[in-house]
């Protein structure tokens, strides 16, 4: 059991569409990170948000979006849906909001885009 | 820009044999340091970190890294490996200044497999 709760778990798009990942963080934690995972790749850092606020985005351009709820849970948006976006969306929880304190990561969504 | 490199894409042991994946970073200034692991099927997990103190850290499973800082390296090692251990890991940096200390820099991961 990660702790941490993502859906779905796979997904598939066209592009120039819009899709929305959900993560639902361990109990306890308050902060999400979104990493982007390419096949063959590490994860690439997206955003966090602390706070119900947007601490630190990576090198994403604006088509991707986020929000964070009163209850800590957060989603991930995608406009415009390029063929590149293919990949595995990690979310990875933690408490405070500093990537030094431990992260537990889900499993992931994996999107496809066609 | 900052950036992490793994040596090794795709490695191969035998159980028993001792096990040494290299992980070097690309950033002059005080860092903190992780390995993660993802079994097959499973998610990613915290194998150790290094924030400060003893070089040398032991993680779980019998695995431990150590930091040489002029070096720019934080190579794992496990003295003998298991079937279980068959994994991708990844070596990775958090900047340790405030600013940038949400987030962590990957390296690609090694895929580790180990033959019974």
């Amino acid at each position: 059991d990660a702790g941490v709760t993502q859906s779905p778990t796979h997904l598939i798009k066209t592009r120039g569409q819009q899709v929305t990942l959900r993560c639902s963080p361990k109990s306890g934690h308050d902060t999400v990170s979104w990493y982007q995972q390419a096949l063959g790749q590490g994860p690439q850092f997206i955003f966090q948000y602390y706070e119900e606020e947007e601490r630190q985005r990576g090198n994403f351009p604006d088509r991707f979006s986020g929000h964070q709820f009163p209850n800590y849970s957060s989603e991930l948006n995608v406009n415009a849906l390029l063929l590149g976006d293919s990949a595995l969306y990690l979310c990875a929880s933690s408490l405070g909001d500093s990537a030094n304190y431990g992260y537990t990561f889900g499993s992931g969504t994996r999107l496809t885009v066609v | 820009a900052q950036s992490v490199s793994q040596h090794n894409h795709h490695v191969i042991l035998s159980e028993a044999a001792s096990l040494e994946l290299g992980c070097n970073y690309s950033y002059g200034g005080t860092v903190n340091l992780f390995w993660y692991v993802q079994y097959p099927g499973q998610h990613l997990q915290l194998l150790l970190k290094y924030f400060s103190g003893d070089p040398l850290v032991k993680g779980i499973k019998g695995f431990e890294a150590e930091f040489i800082k002029s070096k720019f390296s934080f190579n794992l090692r496990k003295p003998s490996v298991q079937w279980s251990d068959t994994a991708e890991y990844f070596c990775a940096v958090n900047l340790g200044n405030a600013g940038n200390n949400r987030k962590l820099i990957w390296g690609l991961g090694t895929s580790l497999a180990v033959n019974p």
